[in-house]
């Protein structure tokens, strides 16, 4: 057990709508990572808050927004969804946010757009 | 951005054979890590390395940062080895995303 909690596991939606990913880091964690691994894109860094501030974006669509609260979870909004939107969704956490420390998993979220 | 490569893609190893993992990686780093995404999916953290040799139990990665490159040594490969093993790097200063390779995909056959 990686410490790192997300929920939920599973997540079946219909193409336009909207969803929220969660996610609660290890204890003493600050920073928080989010990925998306789909079958043709491999694990693709989306964005990375640390202590409550947005501090890397990655290939983050418009349409997906993230934050990170005062308790340290944090949201990953999807809207507006499409087929391709569909996959694994993992967020990881880490001490600092500099890099300088490993990044655990939790177990991710499978979202499938129908 | 840094660019993380790794190889080979595939590899099928027979239960009790050793393999090796490499990554090549384009730029300096000062993040290196190699994780293990089982059957189920999820992502083990196997080694934080971004230079010098760790071992644990029968993996060991040895990091050669100067040449830009990772190896992931798998000894006496067991069933439970099988999965994809990726490196995942993040490059020197301030707050950087961490890039994943495209993995090794692995199958210890009995």
């Amino acid at each position: 057990d990686s410490g790192v909690t997300q929920t939920p596991k599973h997540l079946i939606t219909a193409t336009g709508q909207r969803v929220t990913l969660r996610c609660s880091p290890r204890s003493g964690d600050l920073s928080v990572y989010w990925y998306q691994q789909s079958l043709d894109q491999g694990l693709q860094f989306l964005i990375q808050y640390y202590n409550g501030e947005e501090r890397a974006k990655g290939n983050i669509l418009e349409r997906f927004s993230a934050q990170q609260f005062p308790d340290l979870h944090s949201e990953l909004n999807l809207s507006s969804l499409e087929l391709g939107d569909s996959a694994l969704y993992f967020c990881a956490s880490a001490p600092g946010g500099t890099g300088y420390s490993p990044l655990h998993f939790g177990n991710g979220t499978r979202l499938t757009v129908t | 951005g840094i660019q993380v490569e790794q190889s080979p893609p595939d590899l099928i190893l027979q239960e009790g054979a050793n393999s090796t993992l490499r990554c090549n990686f384009s730029d300096s780093v000062n993040n290196l890590q190699w994780f293990h995404q089982n059957p189920w999916g999820q992502l083990i953290n196997l080694f934080y390395i971004p230079s010098g040799t760790k071992q644990n139990g029968r993996l060991s990665a040895t990091t050669v940062a100067t040449e830009r490159y990772s190896l992931l040594y798998i000894s006496s490969s067991q069933t439970t080895d099988s999965g994809v093993y990726f490196c995942a790097v993040g490059p020197f200063g301030g707050y950087q995303k961490v890039t994943f390779g495209t993995g090794t995909k692995l199958q210890v056959i009995p």
